[in-house]
């Protein structure tokens, strides 16, 4: 079963204007959720992740992304995206009472392109 | 923040050899360490889980003969593809995660290339 969705493979943008990138996952169990973004030829750095507390997560290079559990969603945004975000972006989650340590599932990734 | 490595970053072999890769946790001890695959333009696959001391735990479908795993210290764990074909051609990806944390910290990957 897949547990995160990534619905768009390719989302290009504008330099200076906003970007939403989507994901949900479906689990019966309370998960992690995590943002992870590869730059071209490099390992995967994270964005932003959220454990508890407030659902609006925010994290590095000006990017947040909010929980929605009603809507099982953690989508990324960022109000004004610049050449430099450039990249592919990967959703992850962890489930909560899963069997295996700390394994993350991943999306199938959103390649962002940002045009000059 | 945490600083994974990886070595090499990029080899290339001929089919038959075998290659080693080593994933270091630079600045914290990783009691768990996990190896992923990634398939050009696809996400990462897990291959397999490794727990510092002790035996790795592999995912459906990953050959635990072919892709040997070692974890023998909480600084450095090693998976060496053994008599690698060019199917095995892939990008290798570790990552380290500390004892009470949920986050993994990954390495920038190695690009295997097998002729």
């Amino acid at each position: 079963a897949q547990s995160v969705t990534q619905l768009d493979s390719q989302v290009p943008v504008f330099e200076e204007a906003p970007v939403e990138l989507r994901c949900n996952y479906s689990s019966s169990v309370s998960v992690y959720l995590f943002w992870y973004v590869q730059y071209p030829n490099q390992g995967l750095q994270l964005l932003l992740k959220y454990l508890s507390g407030s659902t609006l997560v925010k994290g590095i290079n000006g990017f947040e992304a909010e929980f929605n559990k009603s809507q099982t969603s953690f989508h990324l945004r960022k109000p004004s995206v610049h050449i430099s975000d450039t990249a592919e972006y990967f959703c992850a989650v962890i489930l909560m009472g899963s069997t295996g340590a700390n394994n993350l599932f991943f999306g199938t990734g959103t390649r962002l392109t940002v045009i000059p | 923040g945490a600083v994974v490595s990886q070595h090499p970053s990029w080899v290339i072999c001929k089919s038959g050899t075998s290659v080693k890769i080593e994933c270091r946790s630079l600045d914290f001890q990783a009691t768990t360490m996990f190896w992923y695959r990634q398939f050009p333009k696809q996400s990462l696959m897990l291959m397999a889980t490794s727990n510092e001391g002790s035996k790795a735990t592999y995912e459906q479908g990953v050959e635990k003969d072919k892709f040997l795993i070692n974890h023998a210290s909480l600084t450095l764990s090693t998976l060496t593809v053994t008599s690698a074909h060019p199917e095995d051609s892939s990008f290798y990806i570790c990552s380290a995660s500390l004892l009470v944390t949920d986050t993994q910290y990954f390495g920038p990957g190695t690009r295997l290339t097998v002729l």
